[in-house]
């Protein structure tokens, strides 16, 4: 089956800096690369995706990048602020498979 | 619209005991899940369903079963608990769009056995 590798697993930037979470996953049918946020006692939530036929992908300040060569893919986060203190977890699904396999997730603090 | 509901949010139990963690979903989504969450070990998936009276055996299955009567509901029985099942349990309903699949988790229950 599919195993989604993570790193790092915590991470500590400052204010303002970037920071960059990156996974690889191991199964070359994975199509499909979704990352969610945790905050402290609450659910998970989906902040972007990205499927296999695009390289790139950016929302504001949040991107994710795909190299399906390498079979790895990274969140990158700039202008950092308090509030993306946060659990970021990356995953990947195969096409006609709907569950999910997530990496073990990056505790990421942004200090003030 | 709730979204997705779990109840109860906590619950200790003694090994042995039996219980069920109630999932319901009012999104009419045809795929829900099991997952349960582990200090550095990410989410694991433990069943899940592609539809009513459909289930399936995710990476962690034993020691639970579930069961889908309804598109709405996704119970997830412990029979016999031990303390390794100590956990948060996470139910998602999700939808799949242009091979996209957007996962929606309900709050958590988070589960002590001793």
């Amino acid at each position: 089956g599919e195993n989604v590798e993570q790193h790092p697993s915590t991470l500590s930037v400052q204010e303002g800096d970037s920071a960059v979470i990156k996974c690889t996953y191991s199964d070359s049918a994975s199509n499909y690369f979704p990352w969610y946020k945790q905050e402290l006692g609450k659910r998970p939530q989906l902040i972007i995706d990205i499927r296999s036929n695009v390289g790139e992908k950016k929302d504001q300040r949040i991107a994710v990048t795909l190299n399906k060569t390498a079979k790895h893919f990274s969140l990158h986060i700039t202008e950092t602020q308090p509030e993306d203190s946060a659990v970021y977890f990356c995953a990947a699904s195969r096409a006609g498979r709907r569950a999910l396999t997530f990496g073990s997730g990056t505790r990421l603090q942004v200090q003030p | 619209n709730a979204g997705v509901t779990q109840t109860p949010k906590f619950q200790v139990l003694k090994t042995g005991q039996s219980m069920t963690l109630q999932c319901a979903q009012d999104m009419n989504h045809e795929y829900m899940s099991w997952y349960r969450q582990d200090p550095g070990m990410g989410l694991r998936l433990i069943h899940y369903s592609v539809g009513a009276g459909i289930t399936d055996q995710g990476e962690v299955p034993n020691g639970y079963n579930v069961s889908r009567s309804t598109t709405e509901d996704f119970p997830l029985r412990l029979l016999s608990a031990a303390p390794s099942q100590t956990s948060v349990y996470f139910c998602a309903s999700s939808y799949s769009t242009g091979g996209t699949v957007e996962a929606f988790f309900g709050q958590g229950t988070r589960l002590t056995v001793v």
